[in-house]
């Protein structure tokens, strides 16, 4: 089946270092994106890829970092400079084309020791 | 950028009855208007969606209405139940070419009485 997984499904982390958040999907999309959601609020756009090699910065970039080598993987590193990592890390992809839909795996949440 | 407010906040009706959330958008560019819906740790699957050409659709006990004009869209639920539980999330976008950004709004908890 086609799908986009994230791992893991539970993360921890010490103050200080730096973690890589894994997103691969089979569906063949071109565009990948990185959502932040806090407890009770929306989704808020950390990056997103519309193409292999290439990544803008979303609306909350400051502190993350993201690596579009393969068409199928977009991992996101959190690192030690963002300040309140702790959240639920939700990845999408789409065609990348307008009035296309994202589809979204089930999410990594992070938590800090 | 894109204004999304969404209400209400939180929804409870008894199974059986109506749904109604209103998502209100600020950029009249907005083309596409996706409600997804969200269980709890899972991630958001889409439900519905609507383009700027149509004003209503329609699937099975699910409905999306679209007032380009007022800039707002609405996500109907009809014959609830228990498992519509859940948090409901309207995401406009569609407004830059070759660009599939979405803006979400806060969402609607949505509790189904038995």
């Amino acid at each position: 089946d086609g799908g986009i997984t994230q791992s893991p499904k539970y993360l921890f982390r010490k103050e200080g270092q730096n973690v890589t958040l894994s997103c691969e999907q089979n569906l063949n999309h071109d565009a990948m994106y990185w959502y932040r959601q806090d407890p009770g609020q929306g989704l808020r756009l950390i990056y997103y890829s519309q193409i292999v090699n290439d990544f803008q910065k979303g609306d909350i970039a400051e502190g993350y970092s993201v690596s579009r080598e393969k068409k199928e993987s977009f991992p996101l590193t959190v690192t030690s400079a963002q300040k309140n990592p702790t959240a639920f890390y939700l990845c999408a992809s789409s065609l990348g084309q307008r009035q296309e839909p994202q589809h979204f795996g089930d999410g990594t949440r992070l938590s800090i020791l | 950028g894109e204004n999304v407010e969404q209400h209400p906040s939180t929804l409870s009706v008894q199974e059986g009855d109506s749904a109604v959330i209103k998502c209100t958008y600020s950029d009249s560019a907005s083309n596409y208007f996706p409600w997804y819906k969200q269980e709890l740790g899972k991630g958001p699957q889409l439900i519905i969606d609507i383009r700027s050409n149509v004003g209503e659709k329609k699937d099975q006990r699910i409905a999306v209405t679209l007032n380009k004009t007022a800039k707002h869209f609405s996500l109907h639920i009809t014959e609830t139940q228990p498992e519509d539980s859940a948090v409901y999330f309207c995401a406009p976008g569609g407004s830059n070419f070759g660009n599939e950004k979405l803006t979400f709004g806060t969402g609607t908890r949505l509790t189904i009485i038995p």
